[in-house]
């Protein structure tokens, strides 16, 4: 199994652009999630998935976008960057009865 | 929602020497999680551990659910331990079930 597959690893966009990170997992889990990674912060939840076709708004989820039309892929939209969205993105995903959740490598992302 | 602290936030060792991190959860979790961050950015599971003790090698963690912490051990630490340390945890069930986490242990192992 790949595990969690995540690109690009590394973006850089200009203020406004619009770009799409992608997210992959081998391992049919229901559960797939998007979190950043700010300096001196834990991770924070952006958006996240129960299944496809269901999404919900996770701790910080304005100016992105999300949709899940088959369970392995779980895409996450900037619709019009900002300076604010430079930060490093993990995806995460576990099963819908195993609590442990398993990260992509994560992609890093900066705005100018 | 559920709050969770990490301490010390920092942490500088002689390579060899033990240490404890340690994470308080303010509320009942279903799920924790220790994860160790590499100066690459990359997370590594080390330990899903809801209640009880696991070892993995020179690592151990204890969580003790009704008092609301878990430890994570290092023993004999080397250099490549350097890196976070991030403690998480998850409250709920199905769709209201989201990972919580601390703000992480900078451990800087010196040779």
């Amino acid at each position: 199994n790949a595990g969690v597959t995540q690109t690009p690893k590394f973006q850089v966009l200009k203020t406004g652009q619009s770009m799409t990170l992608q997210c992959a997992q081998d391992m049919n889990h229901e559960y797939m999630s998007w979190y950043r990674q700010d300096p001196g912060m834990g991770l924070r939840l952006i958006h996240y998935s129960v299944g496809a076709g269901i999404t919900d708004q996770g701790e910080v989820p304005n100016g992105y976008n999300v949709s899940r039309s088959t369970t392995e892929d779980f895409p996450l939209r900037l619709l019009s960057a900002a300076p604010s969205q430079t930060s490093v993105y993990f995806c995460a995903s576990r099963t819908g009865t195993d609590y442990e959740q398993y990260f992509g490598p994560g992609t890093r992302l900066t705005v100018t | 929602g559920i709050q969770v602290e990490q301490s010390p936030p920092d942490l500088i060792l002689q390579e060899g020497a033990n240490s404890t991190l340690r994470c308080n959860f303010s509320d009942s979790v279903n799920n924790l999680q220790w994860f160790h961050q590499n100066p690459w950015g990359q997370l590594i599971n080390l330990f899903y551990i809801p209640s009880g003790t696991k070892q993995n090698g020179r690592l151990s963690a204890t969580t003790v659910a009704t008092e609301r912490y878990s430890l994570l051990y290092i023993s004999s630490s080397q250099t490549t331990d350097s890196g976070v340390y991030f403690c998480a945890v998850e409250r709920g069930t199905g769709a209201n079930s989201k990972l919580t986490f601390g703000k992480g242990i900078t451990l800087s192992v010196r040779p």
